[in-house]
């Protein structure tokens, strides 16, 4: 069964400073979907970026990007110019090309500091 | 953007009685939805892939009759909580993937209904 691991259970960063989550998982598969969730206090899941496996160029989104290495099954978001909206709980999440529901990790709560 | 809305947004309920929830989407046909299950300030787990016209798939360890799947429509979803117990009490949250999400793009989900049985 594939994990995904979340090592930070809280992160701290000053406003406009710059951040990164990371998020390690462990699968036998080659084709494979990975995803960052935020989760603020409201609970609605929102999508912050994706990353399809077979991609080698690292996604972007503005502010957010990830440092996707495939071959260390390591999957990083770097949130740029942190803001005060930013502060949730971030979730990362798996998806096997054959599965169809996500396997999240534990989640890291990012609190941005003004 | 597509929406889903899930409802009740809480609930409260007696021990022994059963509780549905409902999932649907408001713009866009979903012929797979997806219901978890989220402790406090824990992870979302994966209970069950839901699919129209189908019966639902449980992940292991969950038990099809105490959760109960329906997905008789391409836009809604219901799970029922059977025989409702303390310890169910969680917060539930679904998701949906468009049909026409042939690429893979993502999952867009509900606000989630919190659960409590008392």
């Amino acid at each position: 069964a594939q994990t995904v691991t979340q090592s930070q259970p809280e992160m701290s960063v000053q406003e406009a400073e710059t951040v990164t989550l990371s998020c390690t998982y462990d699968t036998s598969e080659s084709d494979y979907y990975l995803f960052w969730y935020k989760q603020p206090p409201s609970r609605q899941m929102i999508l912050v970026i994706r990353q399809e496996a077979y991609k080698q160029q690292n996604a972007t989104e503005n502010r957010f990007s990830v440092n996707f290495q495939k071959a260390a099954k390591s999957f990083s978001l770097k949130i740029s110019d942190s803001q005060l909206g930013d502060a949730a709980m971030y979730f990362c999440a798996y998806r096997g090309g054959g599965a169809d529901g996500l396997t999240f990790g534990k989640g890291t709560h990012l609190i941005i500091q003004p | 953007g597509a929406v889903v809305s899930q409802h009740p947004s809480r609930v409260i309920c007696k021990s022994g009685t059963s509780v549905k929830i409902e999932c649907r989407s408001l713009d866009f046909q979903a012929t797979t939805m997806f219901w978890y299950r989220q402790f406090p300030k824990q992870s979302l787990m994966l209970m069950a892939t839901s699919n129209e016209g189908s019966k639902a798939t449980y992940e292991q360890g969950v038990e099809k009759d105490k959760f109960l799947i329906n997905h008789a429509s391409l836009t809604l979803s219901t799970l029922t909580v059977t025989s409702a117990h303390p310890e169910d009490s969680s917060f539930y949250i679904c998701s949906a993937r468009a049909t026409s999400d042939t690429a893979n793009y993502g999952y867009t989900f509900g606000s989630g209904t919190r659960l409590t049985v008392v």
